[in-house]
């Protein structure tokens, strides 16, 4: 089964500064895909990052990046430069397999990490 | 563009009253629609989820059920709420034949007494 494990319930990061946020998975299947969502208190959950399993290359998007190693089953996320308003819930997701050929793609969420930034 | 949206965005209902969340999606066709919960401090739960009208599946047993009488709408409901089903109900959607990453609405936040 598809599980997704995030082991830092609460993080804190000073503003200006880098952080980074575990995720490991596990999986059996041979392609899938790899998703960080930001959640602010207001609830709604925020698409930030993908990653693809047979990606060569590091997801990057702005201030954040994805430190995806396979072989461990890792899937963390930088934020550099952290701003107040990156204070929120962060969840890792993990699709089963890739979205091609019409499957319904659905997403298996980790617990969260709680971030909060300080001035 | 594409937007989702979901109402009512609060709702407080007595134990043993019916319910009927609604989410429509706008400037897709033939999306991928998803109803996720969201108990207090905790992940996301898969609900159901639908390739098409009238193909709903549900992830787990429970009061709750799902229907999409529309291409782009997509209603959860039940008919006897218990209190177990507060929590935060959102829905997403995304494309087949593409990246897996999920739109959500704003979501409903639900409170049984």
């Amino acid at each position: 089964a598809q599980k997704i494990t995030q082991t830092q319930p609460g993080m804190f990061v000073q503003e200006k500064e880098a952080v980074t946020l575990d995720c490991t998975y596990d999986t059996s299947d041979p392609s899938y895909g790899l998703f960080w969502y930001k959640q602010p208190s207001s609830g709604e959950m925020i698409f930030l990052i993908y990653q693809g399993s047979y990606d060569q290359q590091n997801a990057t998007e702005g201030r954040y990046s994805l430190n995806f190693q396979k072989a461990r089953k890792s899937a963390n996320l930088v934020i550099s430069a952290s701003q107040l308003g990156d204070s929120a819930m962060y969840f890792c997701a993990m699709s089963p397999f890739m979205n091609y050929g019409g499957s319904q793609g659905n997403l298996i969420f980790g617990k969260g990490t709680k971030l909060s930034v300080k001035p | 563009s594409q937007t989702i949206h979901q109402w009512p965005a609060t709702l407080v209902q007595p134990v043993g009253s019916p319910l009927s969340l609604e989410c429509t999606v706008e400037g897709t066709s033939n999306p991928n629609l998803y109803w996720y919960r969201q108990a207090a401090g905790r992940g996301l739960q898969l609900l159901f989820y639908s390739i098409g009208i009238d193909q709903i599946s549900s992830e787990v047993p429970q009061n709750l059920s799902a229907s999409r009488p529309q291409d782009r709408q997509f209603i959860l409901s039940s008919k006897k709420l218990l209190l177990s089903d507060s929590g935060f109900y959102l829905c997403a959607w995304n494309l087949a034949g593409g990246p897996n990453e999920q739109f959500f609405g704003p979501g409903t936040r639900l409170t049984v007494l």
